[in-house]
């Protein structure tokens, strides 16, 4: 059975500086891919990134990073230089190749203080 | 493309009243999700759909629960009748299934936000 289990359940930080927010996840499979959206206070659900269990390289995007580790099931999630844009929550979630659903962890909120 | 669109944004009703929410996905995306995101649970999946058609439904709490989907472009969640547990923002999701070897993106409509009283 999957599982993701975000241990940080609420995280303050002052503007600017950096946030690691994480996730382990376990599941059966030997390939799976993992994601990670944002709810930002507005309440949608916006998509991140999508890794496949195939690509442990890590992945950078503007002050977004992603760091897949498959020795430790875990996928987490840096922020360079926080902003107060920044503050939501933030869901890591595990989908089995070929699989339709999404299961999701927790969330991490994170609130960025100015 | 105007994404997932869900009616209604918000909902208050008494308890025993039927509830219904609408959805809406995205042109081309042949699955489509219902999640439910409470407080005590977080985000749960209900049921989904991959060309129409009820694929999962084991996440339905009860026979109070139904979904439909007429058409590619069209679907509803149906609460009958409504209990104030049921308060929750209901969440509808769609995505263009990847096959033996992908996995979805989902992309989520805004919520459907339900108060039960």
């Amino acid at each position: 059975a999957q599982k993701v289990t975000q241990a940080q359940t609420e995280i303050s930080v002052v503007e600017k500086e950096d946030v690691t927010l994480d996730c382990v996840y376990e599941t059966r499979d030997t390939t799976y891919y993992l994601f990670w959206y944002k709810q930002p206070p507005s309440g949608e659900l916006v998509f991140l990134i999508r890794r496949n269990s195939f690509d442990e390289q890590n992945e950078i995007s503007g002050r977004y990073s992603w760091n897949f580790q498959k020795s430790t099931s875990s996928f987490n999630f840096t922020i360079t230089a926080s902003q107060v844009v920044d503050s939501a929550v933030y869901f890591c979630a595990l989908s089995d190749i070929g699989a339709n659903n999404l299961f999701f962890g927790t969330g991490t909120r994170l609130t960025v203080i100015p | 493309d105007a994404g997932v669109i869900q009616s209604p944004r918000h909902e208050v009703t008494e308890m025993g009243q039927e509830v219904t929410l609408r959805c809406k996905p995205i042109s081309g995306h042949n699955s489509l999700f219902w999640y439910r995101q409470t407080m005590m649970r977080g985000l749960e999946l209900l049921i989904y759909f991959n060309n129409n058609v009820p694929i999962d439904d084991s996440g339905m709490p009860e026979d109070r629960f139904s979904a439909k989907m007429p058409n590619a472009s069209f679907s509803t969640l149906k609460i009958q009748p409504s209990e104030p547990r049921d308060s929750a923002v209901y969440f509808c999701a769609s995505s263009i299934r990847q096959g033996a070897r992908g996995a979805n993106v989902l992309t989520f409509g805004a919520g459907s936000r339900l108060t039960v009283l």
